[in-house]
């Protein structure tokens, strides 16, 4: 039972540099997400996708951008990291993006960038 | 979506001693999610509540809500210390919605 799955775990980047963070799910979910968590400021939107074909932007999304590649992975792209990008990123599914769904998370991305 | 506020920020007990922390919204809501996340590593979903419900348990935790307060509660009984974690709540007030969460709550649990 792998769940949501997130590569890599760690990454260190300069300043300028680009990458992309991965997400994989295998519960079928249609929604997926990626948060952003810093000390202090618990756990912020980035952005969502509710369902294959559909993404949206959350409570932070500049600097960043998606691509739900198909049912299974969504990856969040940094193009021009930034220090303030350095976070600890986590991903996300749920059956559909109705309330009442519980979001399965993944183990998180550690991203410091120099 | 809106964010519920969790209270306490901290929590230190010992081990066998319940633990209870809250979590208060602002507008009314359908239900209540609470999570919790160990050190290093993702939410986990723990249990849902939904408006119309008073109370829920599951195992040692039991959740109560108050609509009039705009309130939750989590009770976690008979501690451990791997229950040393992070509580998060998460109000829903819509049928399509995202979820916002909070600071959070630190529980720690000494043996």
């Amino acid at each position: 039972n792998a769940g949501v799955t997130q590569t890599p775990k760690f990454q260190v980047l300069k300043t300028g540099q680009s990458m992309t963070l991965q997400c994989a799910q295998d519960m079928n979910h249609n929604s997926m997400y990626w948060y952003r968590q810093d000390p202090g400021m618990g756990l912020r939107l980035i952005y969502y996708s509710a369902s294959e074909g559909t993404t949206d932007k959350g409570e932070v999304p500049n600097g960043y951008n998606v691509s739900r590649l198909n049912k299974r992975e969504f990856s969040l792209r940094l193009e021009s990291a930034a220090p303030s990008q350095t976070s600890v990123y986590f991903c996300a599914s749920s059956e559909s993006a109705m309330g009442n769904q519980p979001q399965h998370f993944g183990d998180g991305t550690r991203l410091s960038i120099l | 979506s809106q964010q519920g506020e969790e209270d306490p920020q901290a929590l230190s007990i010992q081990e066998g001693e319940n633990a209870t922390m809250n979590c208060s919204y602002k507008t009314s809501i359908n239900n209540l999610q609470w999570y919790r996340q160990n050190s290093g590593r993702g939410l986990v979903h723990l249990i849902l509540i939904r408006s119309n419900e008073r109370e829920k348990h599951s195992g040692r935790l039991r959740v109560t809500l108050d609509t009039s307060k705009k309130s939750s509660s989590l009770l976690i009984t008979a501690s451990r210390a791997a229950d040393t974690a992070s509580y998060f709540c998460a109000p829903s007030n819509s049928g399509y919605s995202t979820l916002t969460f909070g600071k959070g709550t630190m529980l720690l649990v000494s043996p």
